[in-house]
This record gives structure tokens, C-alpha cells and sequence, in this order.
């Protein structure tokens, strides 16, 4: 079967880094992408990992290893706007966002 | 370029009734997918269309349907409503052109709620 996870909730600070781990099982697995949504907003793309390691884009980071069907989003330099969720999805055919993570930044 | 449209953007139906939401892609984008958000079960993947075939369905209950036209527009329908079905219903569109990967384009959803 299919199962995604990633925690429920991230706490940080302005300035802070942070890390937003997944796992996943899933069949057919190509790569894994991540996805941000503020609230009421629609999701919107982030970065795709077709490979194994890291890849990055300005303060986002993200990271795969096909061998754990584990993966983790790092957000750096923390910013009040970064206030969101976020979403891993695994590219398998059918498209499972799950439950996100919704990340708090404080001041 | 336009983005993904999707009409109407906000829908009050009662139990019972049945609703058709509708969605347009990006232009040159061939894939659509839809999702239904619930504050309680996320963002679930409904069913995909590719060429006006469904390509892929998540696990729902047949009373959810969809299509898509030769344009790439798609629609849903959702018939004999139920109060759980109050959810945004959000729409993707894909290029599709064969790459390794393509990102999905969201539209900003439709708000339906069943009362």
C-alpha cells in the first residue's frame, strides 16, 4: 500500500532553520516533490528531487534517499511569510499530499 | 500566460442536489487533476485526466465523477451531495510533455458547501 508521513506541526523562530522530514511508501516511485500552501491560498510548487541528494533553490532546500524512501524540505533564514504548509508528494502516479506540515515562524 | 481558472468559487448546495465545478488549464497544459481539502483529511487526490481519459482515480466513492474536453477543460461532478462533501475542490493542470517531472499549477479552488 501507499503511506506518506510527514509531523503535523513545526514551531520556529524568525531567522531560524528548519527541517520538515517524509517518508513514504508508495509503488512506482519516481521522485518526490514539495509543495507550499498559505492558508486559503492554493498549493504552489517548491522543489523536485528525482535523484538522490540535494537540491536547492535560493533558501529552500531538498533532500531524497531512495534507499530510506525518506526526504526532508530545509528552510533557512526563516521568514514570517514562510508561515505555511507544506507538502511532500511522492511522483507515483496518483498524486498523495496528505495532511502537510504546517509550519509557524514567530517573531 | 493565464493560470488554472476554476469556476464557480463558491457554491451552497443542500443534501441531495448534485454540482458540476469546472476547471481550465493553463494553455498547452494536457493534464488535470482535482483534489478535495478538508480541514480533517488534507488534500486528496480525486482522479486525473490526460487526452479526455482518466488516467488515474483516488479512493472515492463513484458518486464523484469527472471528464475532460478535446481543449483540456475539465469538469467534476459530484451527484446525491452529502454534508461531508463540504470541501474546496481544487484543480491542477499539468504540461505533461514528457519530462521526468512536471509540476501541477493549482487553481485557486472552488469552496462548495452542503448544507
Amino acid at each position: 500500500g501507499q503511506s506518506l508521513e510527514q509531523p503535523s506541526e513545526v514551531t520556529a523562530v524568525e531567522g531560524a532553520i528548519v527541517q520538515i522530514n517524509c517518508t513514504y511508501q508508495t509503488s512506482g516511485f519516481y521522485g518526490l516533490s514539495w509543495y507550499q500552501q498559505h492558508d486559503g491560498g492554493a498549493p504552489t510548487f517548491l522543489s523536485y528531487n528525482g535523484l538522490d541528494g540535494l537540491e536547492e533553490t535560493g533558501r529552500f532546500s531538498s533532500f531524497l534517499s531512495r534507499s530510506d524512501s525518506y526526504g526532508y524540505l530545509l528552510l533557512q533564514e526563516l521568514q514570517m511569510k514562510d508561515s505555511a504548509s507544506y507538502f511532500c508528494v511522492p511522483n507515483a502516479g496518483k498524486s498523495t499530499f496528505g495532511d502537510g506540515t504546517t509550519l509557524t515562524v514567530k517573531p | 500566460k493565464a493560470g488554472v481558472t476554476q469556476t464557480p468559487r463558491y457554491l451552497i448546495k443542500t443534501r441531495g442536489q448534485q454540482v458540476t465545478l469546472s476547471c481550465s488549464p493553463i494553455s498547452g497544459h494536457r493534464s488535470v487533476s482535482w483534489y478535495q481539502q478538508t480541514p480533517g483529511q488534507g488534500l486528496q487526490f480525486l482522479f486525473e485526466y490526460f487526452s479526455e481519459t482518466q488516467r488515474n482515480k483516488g479512493n472515492f466513492p463513484g458518486r464523484f465523477s469527472g471528464r475532460q474536453f478535446s481543449n483540456s477543460r475539465s469538469e467534476m461532478n459530484v451527484s446525491t451531495l452529502e454534508l461531508g462533501d463540504s470541501a474546496l475542490y481544487l484543480c491542477a493542470s499539468t504540461l505533461n510533455d514528457g519530462a521526468s517531472y512536471n509540476e501541477q499549477f493549482f487553481g485557486p479552488g472552488t469552496r462548495l458547501t452542503v448544507l
